[in-house]
């Protein structure tokens, strides 16, 4: 059965950083395309960064990049977002997914003094 | 970059009624296409992908068409259950833009 967890969220101030993590299970990542979307409240879903099924490509929304650092560790089967110099605009639920199908169940980030 | 936009942002329609929600792409996208649904409080789930092909588990009462640039996402008989907002993304090249939604309820 395939699932992707997400964890890490949590609360942090203006300029903090914070890793998420997205644990993968009953499919391998170098098998597809992974990316971040979040979703503030209340508003539509934003795309945020992609991974290539084979690590080689990396892309970021022009709102994070510089910021963002998407990666991750296949002996863990693990995606990661690294989010430094947050901002209040980066309050959102993450989720990790594969492109055009598996979801996770999302993690919450609230940035705010 | 590759705009989206959707059409209706919303519609209201009887249990039975066949729905039609439009995707636009501002340029051509292939058939790298992708429809979500989301229901309140939850997580996104994929139904379609390359445009017309149904995911794995999802009824057949949906559907999806289309190419470049004109996508639709079609419902033929609208059940409660359905009641969500709809997403498209393209995943032709970066950045992978999701439309604004549609959503969906029963008059």
């Amino acid at each position: 059965q395939v699932q992707l967890v997400e964890s890490g969220g949590g609360v942090v101030q203006p300029e903090g950083s914070l890793r998420l993590s997205c644990a993968a299970s009953g499919f391998t990542l170098n098998s597809y395309g992974m990316q971040w979307v979040r979703q503030a409240p209340g508003k539509g879903l934003e795309w945020v960064a992609f991974i290539s099924y084979d690590a080689s490509r990396k892309y970021y929304a022009d709102s994070v990049k510089g910021r963002f650092t998407i990666s991750r560790d296949m002996s863990k089967n693990t995606l990661f977002l690294q989010m430094n110099s947050l901002r209040p605009e980066d309050t959102a639920m993450y989720y990790c997914a594969s492109i055009a199908d598996y979801w996770g169940q999302g993690a919450l980030v609230t940035v705010s003094s | 970059d590759i705009q989206m936009t959707q059409s209706p942002s919303s519609l209201s329609a009887s249990v039975g009624d066949r729905v039609t929600i439009t995707c636009r792409a501002s340029q051509g996208v292939s058939n790298h296409l992708a429809w979500f649904q989301q229901k309140p409080g939850k997580a996104p789930k994929s139904l379609i992908h390359s445009a017309s092909t149904l995911q794995r588990g999802v009824p057949s009462t949906f559907s999806g068409s289309g190419s470049g640039t004109v996508f639709t996402l079609t419902i033929s008989s609208l059940q409660p259950e359905d009641v969500a907002t709809y997403y498209c993304q393209h995943y032709d090249s970066s950045p992978f833009t999701f439309g604004p939604g549609t959503k969906v309820d029963i008059k």
